[in-house]
């Protein structure tokens, strides 16, 4: 099976709303990597955790590698926020730094 | 930022042709990767490397080849292109145990 679990799939937000996206993981990760691919199809560095939280305008990132999840917040929803969010870790005891992503969320603003 | 260029940013291949897929970095980062995704799908390894002239298998690099003359180069070879190659191919380089940074995509149809 997968061993990150992207959820939802899909996410529409009024302007000004907030959500959360989350990834599950099969097994212990060692950091997190969350990335936009935005509408001219370029992957946007989001954030990069090893643990704890972090926040960045209205995204804030969040790493629990015991339990096994990561989540990512938007608050007050832009249209630029538009896209396809993915998470992607970095397995253990790996030394080439090799990403598993997960299938990404795709964002859209409800007008 | 880092960068990570990556060309063309668009092909149109035939099947059955041969395609190179470039990729250049001004970082000095050691790590160099090859990532395909497709529609639905997260990002998937095909084909990295951690120093020049060597490579490493990923995760799908059947009908792959990968090249590494130098630490700031890596290209991506389709020998044969089939018209299950038709996705969006990303190029990333990292540092031992940090982020990867990511080119912009190239969108690559093999007709």
């Amino acid at each position: 099976g997968d061993q990150v679990e992207q959820s939802p799939s899909a996410l529409s937000l009024h302007e000004g709303t907030g959500s959360a996206l989350r990834c599950n993981f099969t097994t212990t990760m060692r950091a997190v990597q969350w990335f936009r691919k935005n509408s001219r199809g370029s992957l946007i560095n989001l954030f990069y955790l090893a643990s704890g939280t972090k926040e960045n305008g209205r995204l804030k990132s969040a790493f629990d590698s015991k339990e096994r999840y990561s989540t990512l917040h938007i608050r007050d929803a832009q249209l630029e926020d538009s896209g396809t969010y993915f998470c992607a870790a970095f397995l253990p005891g790996t030394g080439s730094n090799r990403l598993t992503f997960g299938k990404g969320t795709k964002f859209s603003l409800i007008p | 930022e880092a960068a990570v260029t990556q060309s063309p940013r668009s092909k149109v291949a035939v099947t059955g042709g041969k395609v190179t897929l470039s990729c250049h970095q001004t970082n000095n980062h050691d790590y160099m990767y090859w990532y395909r995704q497709d529609t639905g799908h997260g990002l998937r390894l095909i084909h990295y490397s951690y120093v020049a002239d060597s490579t490493e298998k990923g995760d799908i690099p059947d009908g792959y080849k990968a090249s590494r003359p130098s630490q700031e180069n890596f290209s991506l070879i389709l020998e044969l292109a089939s018209l299950s190659q038709t996705a969006v191919y990303f190029c990333a380089s990292s540092a031992g145990n940090e982020r990867l940074f990511f080119g912009h995509g190239t969108k690559l149809s093999v007709l």
